[in-house]
């Protein structure tokens, strides 16, 4: 079935900084990749998605790309801000609502 | 639009109990799934439901179970809990099953296991 490998686990940047994570994914009929952000004790919150006829995809201070050939996605966030402190998640799914997630990335941003 | 409601928030069972946890999706949302997620096995798929039929199923045992309402309601049961089903269990709702729409989660319930 299908698999999504999530890297890094956890990932420390200075305020201001770039930070990017990238996730694998196995099965190349995969065509939705969601984003989202988990705050401590929170829902995991939608932040960005992108569908597989799409290469790039932009929203403000995150961005996310896709390689199909090398089944690989990355989220791009830039001039991070403490708020951003959260665990990330990348999902993959094929056309139906059952989303296979990465193992999450937790992120910290220091003033 | 208020957002997918799950209740209880908290809930704590003992071994070999059985549970309901119910969840309303967004309005007008008529795809519902649902999610473990615990710190060792992270986010985990359960199942699926649109249009009251179960689309799609994740690797979880018969003791877990669900079905959708005509509202678009779901609910899923557990039986004859074990620790093990210590978790956060997560409904996501999105306007169908088809097309890949964006899904929006609930807040969980926390469900404990003495």
């Amino acid at each position: 079935g299908e698999n999504v490998e999530q890297h890094p686990s956890t990932l420390s940047v200075q305020e201001g900084d770039s930070a990017v994570i990238k996730c694998t994914y196995s099965d190349s009929a995969s065509n939705y990749f969601p984003w989202y952000k988990q705050e401590l004790g929170k829902r995991p919150q939608l932040i960005i998605d992108i569908r597989s006829n799409v290469g790039e995809k932009k929203d403000q201070r995150i961005a996310v790309t896709l390689n199909k050939t090398a089944k690989h996605f990355s989220l791009h966030i830039t001039e991070t801000q403490p708020e951003d402190s959260a665990v990330y998640f990348c999902a993959a799914s094929i056309e139906t609502d059952k989303l296979i997630f990465g193992t999450g990335t937790r992120l910290q941003v220091f003033p | 639009k208020a957002g997918v409601t799950q209740t209880p928030r908290y809930l704590i069972k003992t071994r070999g109990q059985q549970v309901t946890l119910s969840c309303s999706p967004i309005s007008g949302h008529r795809s519902v799934s649902w999610y473990q997620q615990t710190p060792g096995q992270g986010l985990q798929f359960l199942f699926e439901y649109f249009s009251e039929t179960q689309r799609n199923k994740g690797n979880f045992p018969g003791r877990f179970s669900g079905r959708q309402f005509s509202n678009s309601r779901s609910e899923m049961n557990v039986s004859t809990l074990e620790l093990g089903d210590s978790a956060l269990y997560l409904c996501a709702s999105s306007l169908d099953s088809y097309s890949n729409q964006p899904q929006h989660f609930g807040d969980g319930t926390r469900l404990s296991i003495l």
